[in-house]
């Protein structure tokens, strides 16, 4: 069975303070990591897909890295609108996705 | 991106009474869409996957006579929570992957709260 986890929990950030925030999986064959952001009340808005180990995307204060067993999105001076809730979600086949349970970023200003 | 809109937005409703919501690919066709719920603090579990022009596949545990699933369009798949109870309120999203554009990302309506009384 699919696993996904995602840590910290929770996590509380200074403006300009950069931060990662990591997702780790354990699927019997990859298909896609997806990054997603979600807003209270919203539905999920994509950020970024990757599909094998070494590959990195990037956009705006974004970046995200996979490796074979874990990916990390880094946040490079956040800002207050960076704050949400970021979603990881591993794909092994057919377009089903399992999520992990997110992290949720405060940024102060 | 593609986009998928839900309509309603949010509903309520009595006990005892069904629901439907409608999820629509805007700007693209999508032969499979995906029905999730979501409760307070916690992540999208997936319910269920719906076919255009074939049934649903439900995920273990979910009722499939109380969330029928209909995929009648290429762009449109409807949930109706039927006999709903307090228990079934939640925020149900839907998605649907653009499946042409060989990317497998799969795009997400904003979602709708249901408050069953």
């Amino acid at each position: 069975e699919d696993q996904v986890t995602q840590s910290p929990e929770a996590l509380r950030l200074q403006e300009g303070e950069s931060s990662s925030l990591n997702c780790s999986y354990t699927v019997s064959g990859l298909r896609g990591l997806f990054w997603y952001r979600q807003d209270p009340g919203k539905g999920p808005e994509f950020l970024f897909t990757l599909y094998s180990a070494g590959e990195e995307k990037e956009k705006e204060r974004l970046k995200a890295t996979l490796t074979k067993k874990e990916s990390f999105l880094h946040i490079t001076a956040p800002k207050p609108e960076d704050s949400a809730t970021y979603l990881c979600a591993v794909q092994e086949g057919d377009y089903k996705l399992s999520f992990g349970a997110g992290t949720t970023v405060t940024v102060r200003a | 991106g593609a986009v998928v809109s839900q309509h309603p937005s949010w509903v309520i409703c009595k006990s005892g009474t069904s629901v439907k919501i409608e999820c629509r690919s805007l700007d693209f066709q999508a032969t499979t869409m995906f029905w999730y719920r979501q409760f307070p603090k916690q992540s999208l579990m997936l319910m269920a996957t719906s076919n255009e022009g074939s049934k649903a596949t439900y995920e273990q545990g979910v009722e499939k006579d109380k969330f029928l699933i209909n995929h009648a369009s290429l762009t449109l798949s409807t949930l109706t929570v039927t006999s709903a109870h307090p228990e079934d309120s939640s925020f149900y999203i839907c998605s649907a992957p653009d499946q042409y554009t060989n990317t497998d990302t799969q795009y997400f309506g904003p979602g709708t709260r249901l408050t069953v009384l």
